[in-house]
């Protein structure tokens, strides 16, 4: 079965706490990505990935790090420098694309945060 | 700042009708366009996608694009009550990093 995992499904952190969110794909995709959606709002991109070892800051990157170690793994770990978290978390993947390219999302089921 | 526009809803419309849903977008040189499904507490899943001005069809589902007008819609017919969810829009914008900026989101209500 391809896909993308997330895990876990629900967090809970305390105030001052580093957390960790796992995002697992094996759809041998270039490309994965971060994202956070707050209740009635779109997602906003966290951070990005289109290569191994290399990854990009998106709109709302700070208080928020992640690695790309490997092409199948990209998780995003939640400082507490990040003074909002609580929020529904969404990792995708998708092959990398060139210019004008058609370059569909795939997304993980999602992680949600709470800080307690 | 590159924008994608969505009324935010909710859309209510009858089993069986038409819904209708509008999707703005600021930046002229935008060349890919998405809609995902979004059901409350899951995760986006993609329904259609549309590239070239004109109509594109898919079963009850029909994305249309007008670029000069810089706007993207998604026809839903003969709408049904598992048809209720979020739809978001998301645009490729020009730039070279092709990252996907979402709109808000439409939520749809179909009623029995």
């Amino acid at each position: 079965d391809g896909g993308i995992t997330q895990s876990p499904k629900y967090l809970f952190r305390k105030e001052g706490q580093n957390v960790t969110l796992s995002c697992e794909q094996n759809l041998n995709h270039d490309a994965m990505y971060w994202y956070r959606q707050d209740p009635g709002q779109g997602l906003r991109l966290i951070y990005y990935s289109q290569i191994v070892n290399d990854f990009q800051k998106g709109d709302i990157a700070e208080g928020y790090s992640v690695s790309r170690e490997k092409k199948e793994s990209f998780p995003l770990t939640v400082t507490s420098a990040q003074k909002n978290p609580t929020a529904f978390y969404l990792c995708a993947s998708s092959t990398a694309s060139g210019v004008s390219s058609y370059n569909e999302q795939f997304f993980g089921p999602g992680t949600r945060l709470t800080v307690l | 700042q590159k924008e994608v526009e969505q009324n935010s809803g909710p859309l209510s419309v009858p089993e069986g009708a038409i819904a209708s849903l509008n999707c703005t977008y600021s930046d002229r040189g935008s060349q890919s366009f998405f809609w995902y499904r979004q059901y409350s507490g899951k995760s986006p899943e993609l329904i259609m996608f549309i590239y070239s001005n004109g109509d594109k069809e898919d079963g009850r589902f029909t994305a249309q694009l007008n670029k000069a007008s810089q706007y993207v819609s998604l026809l839903i017919r003969d709408s049904q009550p598992s048809d209720s969810a979020t739809y978001l829009c998301a645009v490729n914008i020009s730039g070279g990093s092709y990252i996907p900026t979402f709109g808000r989101g439409t939520s749809l209500i179909v009623h029995p």
